[in-house]
């Protein structure tokens, strides 16, 4: 079975500054890729997803953005930050294609502060 | 635009009771449906689906309803324990169009009353 990986757990980063949060898979090969996003209180926001190494599709507009370097390598980067930014970040998987079934990560917290 | 709703933000229910959480969604492409349960700072964990050609799919203590007529399924926990306390989301998928995606309600927090 696939293990995901989220680093950091938690980041604290001011108005302004740049991003980079990294999800790694282990388990499994040419999944499908997913970044989410939890606000408080909130449910899950599809924010991009990925079939394969160089292909993100975005779901929401916003100063965020994502790149798939290698295959079970998914990395959600800003160039500024900004408060709305702040939330719960989630990298998930899939098997591929025609599998719907996706499995989280740990999930990174980001306060923008 | 809420495609997928779970109505009830919260829930309690004693313990060895039956916790019944609802969701409903008004796209009729979706036919893939899941459940989750999210544990606070931790990803959401993988629980029961459900085809549109199933009415009700089991899995132990969780069974999943699914009333296309209505566009509402339910996830029914029999019996309830403490550690089934957490949030819990459904989402629904529209098979078949090339991706793979997930759309996800807002949750209901439900708490076992020990």
């Amino acid at each position: 079975s696939q293990t995901i990986h989220q680093w950091p757990a938690t980041l604290v980063q001011p108005v302004g500054s740049p991003l980079s949060l990294e999800c790694t898979v282990e388990g499994t090969s040419n999944p499908n890729l997913y970044w989410y996003r939890q606000a408080a209180g909130r449910g899950l926001q599809l924010l991009f997803y990925s079939v394969g190494i160089g292909q993100i599709s975005s779901e929401v507009p916003q100063n965020l953005s994502a790149s798939r370097p290698q295959d079970r390598q998914f990395i959600l980067s800003s160039k500024k930050l900004l408060l709305s930014d702040s939330g719960f970040y989630l990298c998930a998987c899939a098997e591929g294609v025609g599998t719907y079934e996706q499995y989280f990560g740990p999930g990174t917290r980001l306060t923008v502060t | 635009d809420q495609q997928v709703k779970q109505n009830s933000p919260s829930l309690s229910v004693q313990e060895g009771r039956i916790s019944i959480l609802n969701c409903d969604y008004t796209n009729s492409m979706f036919d893939y449906f899941l459940w989750y349960k999210k544990y606070p700072a931790e990803g959401p964990t993988f629980l029961i689906s459900i085809s549109s050609i199933k009415d009700k799919n089991e899995d132990g203590r969780f069974t999943v309803f699914l009333n296309k007529s209505a566009k509402h399924l339910s996830l029914h926990i029999v019996p309830s324990q403490p550690g089934d306390s957490a949030v819990y989301f459904c989402a629904a998928s529209a098979r078949g169009f090339g991706n793979e995606k997930l759309t996800f309600g807002t949750g209901t927090r439900l708490t076992i009353i020990p």
